[in-house]
């Protein structure tokens, strides 16, 4: 069975760009959660998607937001890009809210 | 506001010997209990998922136990090995499947 996938696995942008990045989860997984790692940081949540409806979201600006398809592949898109949204995004997917399956991630740097 | 600490921050252990963290979690509307490993340039992996009061899991040399009514698990490493040093992070899922992510332990094995 194929694991999570998430693409781009990097990305520079400039400051005030938007941004979309791309997560497919485990065939079958229904939910797909988003986080942000920054260095010195542990893992913050952003959202989580089941079904094609955020079930939980974290604490981030409303400049972060997703969605998740009937396929449920799931979509984050960051607008107005600050420096401080250098960090590694990764996407998880789980069944039946067990163990999370984390994708490799991608390692969007603003300039 | 639901918080998990996880203690200690980092760890130094020497080759060979056996260590123990703790992780705190709110003792209400707990639904279960995870425990991932997250090494260096890897994405997190699941350990444990541990949804009864007095549980106890067991991989290898890893084992963990929980205690919901008093909102602890400990996770134990037997006879620490090189490939053990990681940052071990739980999270708490409410019964509302929100998941709080705690900071981690980091952990590192001296040879």
């Amino acid at each position: 069975k194929a694991g999570v996938t998430q693409t781009p696995r990097y990305l520079i942008k400039t400051r005030g760009q938007q941004v979309t990045l791309s997560c497919s989860p485990i065939s079958g997984h229904r939910s797909v959660s988003w986080y942000q790692q920054t260095p010195g940081q542990g893992l913050q949540f952003l959202f989580e998607y089941f079904s094609e409806t955020q079930r939980n979201k974290g604490n981030f600006p409303g400049r972060f937001s997703g969605r998740q398809f009937s396929n449920s592949r799931s979509e984050m898109n960051v607008s107005t890009l600050e420096l401080g949204d250098s960090a590694l995004y990764l996407c998880a997917s789980n069944l039946q809210d067990g163990e999370q399956f984390f994708g490799p991630g991608t390692r969007l740097t603003v300039l | 506001i639901l918080n998990v600490e996880q203690s200690p921050q980092s760890l130094h252990v020497q080759e060979g010997d056996s260590t123990n963290f703790t992780c705190s979690f709110p003792s209400s509307n707990f639904y279960a209990l995870h425990w991932y490993r997250w090494e260096t340039a890897k994405s997190p992996e699941a350990l444990f998922v541990m949804t009864l009061n007095g549980d106890e899991k067991k991989k290898g040399r890893i084992s963990a136990t929980l205690n919901t009514k008093e909102g602890y698990s400990y996770l134990y490493i037997k006879g620490s090995q090189p490939e053990d040093s990681a940052t071990y992070l739980c999270a708490f899922k409410s019964s509302n499947y929100q998941l709080i992510w705690g900071a981690g332990t980091k952990l590192i094995i001296k040879p």
